[in-house]
């Protein structure tokens, strides 16, 4: 059973546009989810990280918008660039149990020029 | 140093060849992590070792053996792997007393022939 869904699949924007990825989670118990950025050939990169207690966090150009009630998070990307051309991974996790990442399906973000 | 190092980059094997791939890190970290990641897919976990003791086995066939020697370093020992098992093998580590901020290596691409 997929715990975290994430859309869309594929995403394509023109330099300084500000791309959104959505993911939605069912296991309330998740209270941690980070964002990993991935370029062709290696592995993930944590970009930036939200606890539930928040509804926004900043770093940067990257943004987390997260919502409880609605059990969804996004990620947007301020000024977008070329080089932010990657796949984008959401994860979900719980502090207790079994804290193993679940990862959502992936992005794969273009920047054109 | 906040580099996980993983090698061999590449591995071209035969069924019925025996492997080891090797993973090291220097950031005191006490959880490592073995991952096989599918083109265009998200990480999918194989193996937690939490202070150098197997914590979580995700039901891997056992054909795939990990290893932790020591709390720096992980290897992932092969035998008789099948050719759906070609992947991208990652490698991550993280704090011992939690899941966040992990750090993946760059990752061994396995083509079992």
């Amino acid at each position: 059973q997929q715990q975290v869904k994430q859309s869309p699949q594929s995403l394509i924007v023109q330099k300084g546009g500000i791309p959104i990825i959505n993911c939605a989670y069912e296991n309330t118990a998740f209270d941690y989810f980070p964002w990993y950025q991935q370029f062709p050939g290696k592995g993930p990169a944590l970009l930036i990280a939200i606890r539930p207690d928040v509804s926004e966090k900043k770093e940067g150009r990257f943004t987390i918008s997260f919502n409880k009630s609605a059990k969804q998070f996004s990620l947007h990307i301020m000024d977008s660039q070329p080089g932010d051309s990657a796949t984008y991974f959401c994860a979900a996790s719980k502090d207790t149990g079994r804290r193993a990442l679940t990862f959502g399906s992936g992005t794969r973000l273009q920047v054109q020029p | 140093d906040t580099e996980v190092t993983q090698t061999p980059k590449h591995l071209v094997m035969g069924m019925t060849n025996k492997k080891s791939l090797k993973c090291e890190q220097h950031m005191g970290h006490r959880a490592m992590y073995w991952y096989k990641q599918k083109a265009k897919k998200p990480p999918e976990l194989m193996f937690v070792y939490s202070y150098e003791k197997l914590s979580i086995n995700e039901s891997v066939p056992s054909r795939f053996s990990p290893e932790c020697p020591n709390s720096s370093l992980l290897n992932l020992h092969l035998h008789a792997l099948q050719p759906e098992d070609s992947a991208l093998y990652l490698c991550a580590s993280s704090t011992g007393s939690t899941n966040e901020k992990l750090f993946f290596g760059s990752g061994t691409q396995l083509s079992v022939l």
